[in-house]
């Protein structure tokens, strides 16, 4: 069954340094998001992508956070200067449409 | 701004029992409610999706209900199994029905079964 794959899956970093995720959503899907989720609380939503260009994002999504597709198979988010409350389990997932979302299996992010 | 709440925040029944796990949300203009499965440290797994159009789905032992004009879904587990051990979520995607809306999770349900 496809699945989407998420690389690293653990990351530790120090405050201020830049960090990048990576994400390889499913081939055939047209969406793909980013989310977090800091430890004990709700799955939150970030951004979604569509046709090359960030479609929604929250008011998490601040200037610190970017999202790129840099080739036909790969989607990052970065984040430029790390926080201490950066750290959390950041997923992403990826749909045909408005249906079901695919989520991948998380990167943890620690920030020292 | 829609919230999700997620009814009990955990539960602890013996195998082999029948269980409902609830989730209300504050604006019934959704598209569609999705059931997820985290298990610890891992992704989300997709387990049900029901349209706003629709009252129930179906997928083995698990039956999802939804009633949007007050707001609220049901999650019925037939003959629990301690591999049902997990979190289960509750999402809702919001009524514009586009592909890149985010959806609004609840907290979950901290679910063990007891062999």
């Amino acid at each position: 069954e496809p699945e989407v794959t998420q690389t690293p899956s653990h990351q530790v970093t120090q405050m201020g340094q830049e960090v990048i995720l990576r994400c390889v959503p499913i081939s055939n899907h047209l969406y793909f998001y980013w989310y977090r989720q800091i430890l004990g609380q709700k799955v939150e939503f970030l951004v979604s992508f569509y046709n090359n260009e960030i479609s929604e994002k929250s008011e998490i999504f601040d200037d610190q956070f970017s999202v790129e597709r840099p080739d036909g198979s790969n989607f990052t988010l970065k984040i430029r200067s790390t926080k201490l409350e950066d750290s959390a389990m950041y997923f992403c997932a990826s749909s045909f449409g408005a249906n079901v979302l695919t989520f991948g299996a998380g990167s943890r992010l620690t920030v020292l | 701004k829609q919230e999700v709440t997620q009814i009990p925040a955990a539960l602890s029944v013996p195998e082999g029992e029948n269980l409902v796990l609830n989730c209300s949300f504050t604006d019934s203009a959704i598209y569609n409610l999705q059931w997820f499965r985290q298990d610890p440290g891992k992704g989300l797994t997709s387990l049900l999706l029901i349209q706003s159009s629709q009252r129930e789905q179906t997928s083995g032992r698990l039956n999802a209900s939804l009633d949007k004009s007050s707001g609220r879904s049901t999650l019925y587990i037939a003959a629990s199994q301690p591999g049902d051990s997990a979190t289960y979520l509750c999402a809702v995607r919001p009524y514009s029905g586009g592909g890149a809306d985010g959806l609004t999770f609840g907290k979950g349900t901290h679910l063990i079964i007891q062999p």
